[in-house]
């Protein structure tokens, strides 16, 4: 069982929607991730957080939008995506901050985010 | 710059027939090395890791990787699959970032 959680694991929102998906890992991690996968390709980095700030953003777009209220939940805000943003969003934490990016990456089972 | 190639895009394998599964990096410090399983419709699962020490490492479900650091590579084996192994699988990198492969789909016909 994994011990990253994440909701709702579907989600269907049209392109005027506000909506956010949500991340808890109950391992005391002190990072956490959001990454963006599309069927059978890796998944790619989105936002890195480190001691609840903000580390890295690989320059996505603003409709897109992290939060991290505490060092246990990580949300994503979603605002005026587009067809193309239709993914399934993973949600990892690792050990950190000290080495972020070097250790293994626990996964949550991912929210199937489809945009119409 | 660091990089990760998988040059299996998709392997298809009868039962009990061994695997190995490629997996070459470019960087020129230390790495942390990982493979990651993705079952259809599951999350993404650690299968083992690499720090340091033994370059043969065990991880769950009988793999095992081996990191030749002259060839800068960590290939994946199992010496007999089963259809259940049937998945993704992505090895990672991790050296000033954490980087994935592209994937390689693994198929086991019964």
């Amino acid at each position: 069982d994994t011990e990253v959680t994440q909701t709702p694991k579907h989600l269907v929102m049209g392109m005027t929607n506000k909506k956010s998906l949500k991340c808890e890992q109950h391992m005391g991690h002190r990072a956490m991730y959001w990454y963006k996968q599309k069927a059978k390709k890796p998944p790619e980095l989105m936002f890195v957080y480190s001691y609840e700030k903000l580390s890295i953003n690989e320059s996505v777009p603003s409709r897109f939008s992290p939060e991290c209220p505490n060092s246990s939940l990580l949300n994503l805000h979603l605002h005026a995506l587009q067809p193309e943003d239709s993914a399934l969003y993973l949600c990892a934490s690792s050990q950190g901050p000290s080495g972020l990016l070097s250790y293994e990456q626990y996964f949550g089972p991912g929210t199937r985010l489809t945009v119409t | 710059a660091q990089s990760v190639s998988q040059h299996n895009h998709h392997v298809i394998l009868s039962e009990a027939a061994s695997l190995e599964l490629g997996c070459n990096y470019s960087y020129g410090g230390t790495v942390n090395l990982f493979w990651y399983v993705q079952y259809p419709g599951q999350h993404l699962q650690l299968l083992l890791k690499y720090f340091s020490g033994d370059p043969l490492v065990k991880g769950i479900k009988g793999f095992e990787a081996e990191f030749i650091k002259s060839k800068f590579s960590f290939n994946l084996r199992k010496p007999s699959v089963q259809w259940s192994d049937t998945a993704e699988y992505f090895c990672a990198v991790a050296g000033n970032q954490f980087y994935f492969g592209t994937g390689t789909s693994l198929t086991v016909i019964p």
